[in-house]
């Protein structure tokens, strides 16, 4: 079945990297682009920004820019967030998103499909 | 402060009728189509309502979405209690670069 399963649970330091990875299966990886939303413990979600899982092209929302990196492995039908310089602000649950319109959109528009969440505590 | 406004509870009696809103502007909801999540306790948000009223496949059809100007619902009717959940609405915002913004949520109580 269409399904995204993400790495588990993660806890850094603050100044630490973390790497989150979600592995599409079901469905052919470069056809839909990969989204990534943030929803910090007890709050609502917020959209990072997205990929292009054709060209890699990635689009980072205000906010999520310099300390952010979204990247893919296409020979694992895997994308990848990668979060430098942690903050304990950035303690959050991460979800990738399929995108329902596929890759060719010009802009996101709703999300069929997400992973469980990676859970990122940031603490010393 | 999310850009999408919705009230952050609702509920209802099994059987009921509910609607949540979600009030946005012309950068927007007025501009774009407007997606609805239901996210269960502990777990990922799903999509329920996309394109303003179409419902994905296996999406019961007592969930429907309407969009009027600014502003967009969510209705459930026959309220169950496995209804009780988050819900939230997003669409695509043409300002700031563009951006997709989600409401703050609504927590629904089947009572």
């Amino acid at each position: 079945q269409v399904q995204l399963v993400q790495s588990g649970s993660e806890l850094k330091k603050p100044g630490a990297s973390v790497k989150v990875s979600c592995k599409a299966s079901g469905y052919t990886f470069t056809s839909y682009a990969m989204n990534w939303v943030r929803q910090a413990p007890g709050q609502g979600l917020e959209w990072m920004g997205w990929i292009n899982t054709n060209t890699g092209n990635p689009t980072y929302a205000q906010g999520f820019t310099g300390r952010f990196v979204f990247s893919l492995d296409t020979s694992v039908s895997t994308a990848y967030l990668q979060i430098s310089s942690l903050k304990a602000e950035d303690t959050a649950v991460y979800y990738c998103a399929r995108e329902l319109g596929g890759v060719v959109v010009t802009a996101p528009d709703a999300f069929d499909i997400w992973g469980q969440g990676t859970m990122v505590t940031v603490s010393s | 402060q999310s850009v999408l406004t919705q009230p952050p509870s609702a509920s209802g009696t099994p059987g009921q009728r509910v609607t949540i809103s979600c009030s946005g502007s012309s950068s927007n909801i007025g501009s774009n189509t407007v997606n609805w999540y239901q996210q269960l306790p502990g777990t990922a948000p799903k999509l329920l309502i996309y394109s303003n009223n179409q419902r994905p496949s296996g999406v019961p059809d007592r969930f429907s979405g309407s969009k009027s100007g600014t502003s967009a619902s969510l209705a459930i009717s026959g309220l169950q209690s496995e209804d009780e959940a988050d819900y939230y609405c997003a669409a695509w915002d043409d300002s700031l670069n563009g951006v997709v913004v989600f409401g703050g949520g609504t927590k629904l109580t089947v009572l």
